[in-house]
């Protein structure tokens, strides 16, 4: 079973800052998603990749296949953007496997 | 286009009851899955459905069962509700193959 880890747990910075949250997985993977989850709200893919960097709008992620990590960036943050950022991973028919989450506040 | 579509969204139960949690969608998906969502967890797979016509245990699936009634709707039952099952849950559904997810807004059910 693939174990997905995401750092930080909890992030709090000021509007404008540029934002990193860290994914690390255990077990070889086809594709790794980047989902958003605002308060009380539904999740929403941001990304799915397998490969190399995609960026939409202010947000951008990548991934290193060889060392098992994915970071997604945040530029030019802003209030809005606050939610909780969740990593899973997997390719096959049989779902995802997530990690717990990371809870982003950006205060104005 | 309203992707995938969870009902109720608010629910509470008295243990022992029964209900079903429902979920559509209308974008031809071929997969579709039941997720539960507890608090400083990550989401758990409790059962998909890779086609139509078949369906899987995931990683939590006792206490539940489905049914893939058609390709658009994924029906999730409790049978005899208890407290541990008061979770959020959702339905996500997908292409197959290597194609993105769609999630519902989620059921909030609460087991008293």
């Amino acid at each position: 079973k693939n174990e997905v880890e995401q750092s930080p747990q909890n992030l709090t910075a000021q509007e404008g800052e540029f934002i990193t949250i860290n994914c690390s997985y255990s077990v070889g993977i086809s594709a790794l998603h980047w989902l958003q989850q605002h308060p009380g709200g539904g999740i929403v893919s941001l990304f799915m990749l397998s490969s190399g960097k995609k960026k939409h709008g202010r947000l951008i992620a990548t991934i290193n296949i060889q060392e098992k990590h994915s970071s997604l960036h945040i530029t030019a943050s802003h209030p809005r953007d606050s939610a909780v950022y969740i990593c899973a991973v997997g390719g096959g028919a049989d779902g995802l496997t997530f990690g717990k989450g990371t809870h982003l506040i950006i205060q104005p | 286009n309203a992707g995938v579509t969870q009902t109720p969204k608010f629910q509470v139960l008295k243990t022992g009851q029964s209900m079903t949690l429902q979920c559509a969608q209308d974008m031809n998906h071929n997969s579709m899955y039941w997720y539960r969502q507890d608090p400083g967890m990550g989401l758990r797979l409790i059962y998909y459905s890779a086609s139509e016509g078949t369906t899987d245990k995931g990683e939590v699936p006792n206490g539940y069962n489905v049914s893939r009634l058609n390709k658009r709707e994924f029906s999730l039952r409790l049978e005899s509700a208890a407290p541990s099952q008061t979770s959020v849950y959702f339905c996500a559904s997908r292409i197959g193959g290597s194609g993105g997810y769609t999630f519902g807004s989620g059921t909030r059910l609460t087991v008293v």
